[in-house]
């Protein structure tokens, strides 16, 4: 049985940086970040393979987000840093389940990132 | 990069009663890429339809999708209270990776 858990809310100050965690139960292929700004659509903010590490990110998020993993404890993480306000939004971790998928059937809980002064 | 429009932006209807939401892209997409998700208020999304036309895993037959090109359908057959909520669809091609169109949200009539 497949789990993606999420860690918990986040309020962070402007140019502060946010660190989101998705532990995963069960096979993942890749695992893809994506948020939801408050009543929304989603936007992808990339993939990270959780064997090998690789990475790749979203044009409009590079140089802004890092995406890790830590094996031993099957965990990814999601780093965004120089947080604006616009950044406020629920952040989702989602499995890929095979190469070439193209989806996502599996997803975590969510965290909600509030970035305010 | 490929665009996702939704419609119509809000459907009420009754229960019992066969939705039929729209997504059309502003390019030719791969079918292998179309998916369809649902939305509860307060949850993640859930995995309706993907390659266009297959229903994932435990996904009642009333849901269906369909399309092609740049037009995709989703038909809910009959619906059931549980399904009001909000369907997006999401699309992938190397240029712009993943986009997900701006939602339809399904009412109660």
């Amino acid at each position: 049985q497949v789990q993606l858990v999420q860690s918990g809310a986040e309020v962070k100050g402007p140019g502060a940086s946010v660190k989101v965690s998705c532990k995963a139960s069960g096979y993942t292929f890749n695992l893809h970040w994506m948020r939801q700004a408050p009543g929304q659509g989603f936007e992808w903010l990339g993939i990270i393979n959780p064997s090998s590490g690789d990475t790749i990110y979203a044009q409009k998020f590079q140089g802004r987000v890092t995406m890790t993993r830590d094996t031993s404890t099957s965990t990814v993480y999601m780093e965004l840093s120089s947080l604006r306000s616009e950044d406020t939004a629920v952040y989702y971790c989602a499995r890929e389940p095979a190469h070439g998928s193209l989806y996502f059937d599996y997803w975590g809980q969510g965290t909600l990132v509030t970035v305010s002064s | 990069e490929i665009v996702l429009t939704q419609s119509p932006g809000t459907l009420s209807l009754s229960p019992g009663e066969r939705a039929t939401l729209s997504c059309r892209a502003s390019q030719t997409v791969n079918t292998r890429s179309l998916a369809w998700y649902q939305q509860k208020a307060g949850q993640a999304p859930r995995l309706l339809i993907y390659a266009a036309s297959s229903r994932a895993t435990g996904i009642p037959d009333r849901f269906s999708g369909s399309g092609s090109g740049t037009d995709f359908t989703l038909t809910i057959s009959r619906l059931e209270p549980e399904d009001f909520a909000v369907y997006y669809c999401q699309q992938f091609d190397s240029s712009s990776m993943y986009t997900f169109g701006q939602g339809t949200k399904l009412e109660m009539k």
